[in-house]
């Protein structure tokens, strides 16, 4: 059974500082992984998909990397500012399909 | 252009009664899926609809789950008898479909927040 961990579960760093969300997921086995944003008390915004035959993707400050075979993906955000405070949420695509997510990091960039 | 729109926003529903959730999505998008949000559980999984595929129900919780999607557009989310349980934040999400299967960005709508009473 697939299972997401996303590490650290909460952090908080100074405006324009450089960070690094981390997921790892258990079975390499999938069609893609993708990095949501979701703000307090809204759905979820697509940040950056990567299909599972690439290495990394990037969008602006954000750059997300893939490592397959070892289940690792991490999301960098460059200069971090305040309204990136948010929960991050890293999600597999299984074989059958599915998006099975992890539970989130939550973020906080303080002024 | 418009998103994926979920209505209502807000369900206050008491024990025991049926209550209907609706989503819309992207138009041209015939791939559309259900999740639920809720405190314990984190995010999971309930059904998706591809295009003219059997849908996957395979997470669906229990019986009182069901949803259907008429016209390979709109859905609607049933969840009957509800219970105290069933509280949580119900979301839709739907992406472009190539070929059998999509591996596309899956879009997400606004959510419904159902709470039972």
């Amino acid at each position: 059974k697939q299972e997401v961990t996303q590490i650290p579960a909460a952090l908080s760093v100074p405006e324009g500082e450089n960070l690094v969300l981390n997921c790892s997921f258990t079975d390499s086995a999938i069609y893609n992984l993708q990095w949501f944003r979701q703000d307090p008390g809204k759905g979820l915004t697509s940040l950056l998909l990567i299909q599972s035959s690439q290495r990394e993707q990037t969008s602006g400050r954000l750059n997300a990397s893939l490592d397959k075979s070892s289940g690792r993906s991490t999301l960098y955000i460059a200069a971090s500012q305040p309204g990136d405070s948010a929960t991050y949420l890293c999600a597999v695509m299984d074989s059958s399909y599915k998006l099975i997510f992890g539970s989130g990091t939550r973020l906080l960039v303080r002024p | 252009g418009a998103g994926v729109s979920q209505s209502p926003s807000n369900k206050v529903t008491e024990k025991g009664k049926d209550v209907e959730l609706r989503c819309d999505p992207i138009s041209g998008h015939t791939a559309l899926y259900w999740y639920r949000q809720s405190l314990g559980q984190g995010l999971e999984f309930l059904i998706y609809f591809q295009g003219n595929s059997a849908p996957d129900k395979s997470g669906l919780p229990s019986d009182r789950f069901s949803a259907e999607r008429t016209g390979g557009s709109v859905s609607t989310l049933t969840i009957q008898r509800t219970q105290q349980e069933d509280s949580a934040v119900y979301l839709c999400a739907s992406s472009f479909q190539r070929g059998g299967r999509s591996t596309d960005t899956q879009y997400f709508g606004p959510g419904t927040r159902l709470t039972v009473l």
